[in-house]
């Protein structure tokens, strides 16, 4: 079945690093995501990466995959302010337009000064 | 990246009233689009996945006949939310994909009185 869970809050010093998790239960996924969406607004594609990586870094965001234990992360390096917002990562079976995204529980991260 | 523009950003409609959102792929084509609701502080619920010239697939506990969706066109997905109550009352989202990634809409803040 589909089931994804993320940890709830996640509260960081601006400048220091956050990570925040994922877990997944079906292992049949494709693609698994990251989105941002801030208050009253849709969601904004920060990235994705493809279940034979184990890795993938874009600027100041690194994604990790652990397959095998079906563990997603997302670390936003030197976060700011501006880094505030709800977090979700996003399974999918494939990446065809027709394959639907299942979306995690969300990660609310607060940065402080 | 790719550009989904949903409309309108907000609505108050009256119990018993019907309210119409529509979905726009701006600058792609897409032959199916995902509508989500989403409740305060909770993740994005799949409600229906919208199929260009058929019928929209629901997932299960979705109404069919409470939330009509319709995919006119390779750009157009509305989905009408029949007799309003308060408890439909919610974030909608709507989504459609370029291939690998996926976009959203800003969403439509439904308050129904």
């Amino acid at each position: 079945g589909e089931d994804v869970e993320q940890s709830l809050f996640l509260s960081v010093r601006e400048g220091d690093s956050s990570v925040i998790n994922c877990t997944y239960t079906d292992s049949s996924s494709t693609y698994l995501y990251w989105y941002k969406q801030e208050p009253g607004a849709g969601l904004q594609l920060l990235t994705y990466i493809f279940s034979n990586m184990d890795m993938k870094q874009d600027q100041r965001l690194t994604v990790l995959l652990n397959k095998k234990d079906k563990h997603l992360s997302l670390r936003i390096a030197d976060t700011q302010t501006g880094d505030s917002a709800i977090y979700f990562c996003a399974e999918s079976m494939g990446g065809r337009n027709t394959d639907k995204l299942i979306f995690g529980t969300g990660t609310r991260l607060q940065v402080f000064p | 990246g790719a550009v989904v523009s949903q409309h309108p950003s907000w609505v108050i409609c009256k119990s018993g009233t019907s309210v119409k959102i529509e979905c726009r792929s701006l600058d792609f084509q897409a032959t199916t689009m995902f509508w989500y609701r989403q409740f305060p502080k909770q993740s994005l619920m799949l409600m229906a996945t919208s199929n260009e010239g058929s019928k929209a697939t629901y997932e299960q506990g979705v109404e069919k006949d409470k939330f009509l969706i319709n995919h006119a066109s390779l750009t157009l997905s509305t989905l009408t939310v029949t007799s309003a109550h308060p408890e439909d009352s919610s974030f909608y989202i709507c989504s459609a994909r370029d291939g690998i990634e996926a976009f959203f809409g800003q969403g439509t803040r439904l308050t129904v009185v």
